[in-house]
C-alpha cells in the first residue's frame, strides 16, 4: 500500500545535539511538507518542497534544516539552534500543484515522530 | 491576516447524540477547506474537503460539512456520534491552484470526547 513512513516514532535528544527525522513516501507525490504540532496550537509549517532539489521555509523554519535529494525522501534535521524542539513532528505529501484540480492541496500525512529533549 | 479559528477546544457528547464542530476562517482569496481527524499519537486523516460546487459536502465515517461564505464558516456535523469518533479534529484552509502549494493553515483543533 502507498503511504508515508516516518521514523523513528519516538526520539530523545540531549541539549546541543542535532537529530534527523526521516520521511519517505511511495505515493509518487511531488510536494512534501514538515509540520510541527504542539498542544493547543494546531499544526505549524516548518518547511515544504514542491520539487526535488528545491524547498522553501514555512512559518517556523528557524532551527531546522531539510534536504530534498530524491522525490521519495524529505528528511528534517532539528538543530541545536532550535530552542524548544520538544514536539510532535508530522510529514505530509501532496500531488504537484501545477495543473492539479481535485487533488490539489489534499495532504496525506505520516504517523508522526515525537521528539523529546532531555 | 489568514487564519482558522476553532472556538471549542474540547467538546463532550453522548454516544448517539448529534455533533457540530465549528470552524471560522479568514482568507483573502477563494478558500479551499478541509477537515482532518487525528487519533492520539497518530497522523491526520482527511475527513472531507470543499473546493467548489455544492456547499454541503459529504465525507467519510458519516461526517458532513457545510460551507457558508457569508459567515466564513465550515462547520462539521454528524447526526449520531459513535464512541470511535473520539479524537481531535482540525479544520484547515488552503490556497487556490497555482498559489503557494499545499500550504494549509490549520485551526487549533477540537478534542472530542464521547460519553457512553
Amino acid at each position: 500500500d502507498g503511504g508515508i513512513t516516518q521514523s523513528p516514532k519516538y526520539l530523545f535528544r540531549k541539549e546541543g545535539q542535532n537529530v534527523t527525522l526521516s520521511c519517505e513516501q511511495n505515493l509518487n507525490h511531488d510536494a512534501m511538507y514538515w509540520y510541527r504540532q504542539d498542544p493547543g496550537q494546531g499544526l505549524r509549517l516548518i518547511y515544504y518542497s514542491q520539487i526535488v532539489n528545491d524547498f522553501q521555509k514555512g512559518d517556523i523554519a528557524e532551527g531546522y534544516s531539510v534536504s530534498r535529494e530524491k522525490k521519495e525522501s524529505f528528511p528534517l534535521t532539528v538543530t541545536s539552534a532550535q530552542k524548544n524542539p520538544t514536539a510532535f513532528y508530522l510529514c505530509a505529501s501532496s500531488i504537484s500543484q501545477v495543473g492539479a484540480l481535485s487533488g490539489a492541496n489534499v495532504l496525506t500525512f505520516g504517523a508522526g515522530s515525537r521528539l523529546t529533549v532531555l | 491576516a489568514q487564519s482558522v479559528t476553532q472556538p471549542d477546544i474540547h467538546i463532550t457528547v453522548s454516544e448517539g447524540a448529534s455533533l457540530e464542530l465549528r470552524c471560522n476562517y479568514s482568507y483573502g482569496a477563494t478558500p479551499y477547506l478541509f477537515w482532518y481527524v487525528q487519533s492520539p499519537g497518530q497522523g491526520l486523516q482527511l475527513l472531507l474537503k470543499y473546493f467548489s460546487g455544492d456547499t454541503l459536502v459529504q465525507g467519510i465515517k458519516g461526517f458532513e460539512a457545510e460551507f457558508k461564505r457569508s459567515q466564513s464558516s465550515f462547520n462539521l456535523r454528524k447526526p449520531s456520534v459513535h464512541w470511535s469518533d473520539a479524537a481531535e479534529y482540525f479544520c484547515a484552509v488552503g490556497p487556490a491552484i497555482g498559489d503557494q502549494g499545499g500550504k494549509l493553515i490549520f485551526g487549533q483543533g477540537t478534542e472530542l470526547s464521547v460519553k457512553p
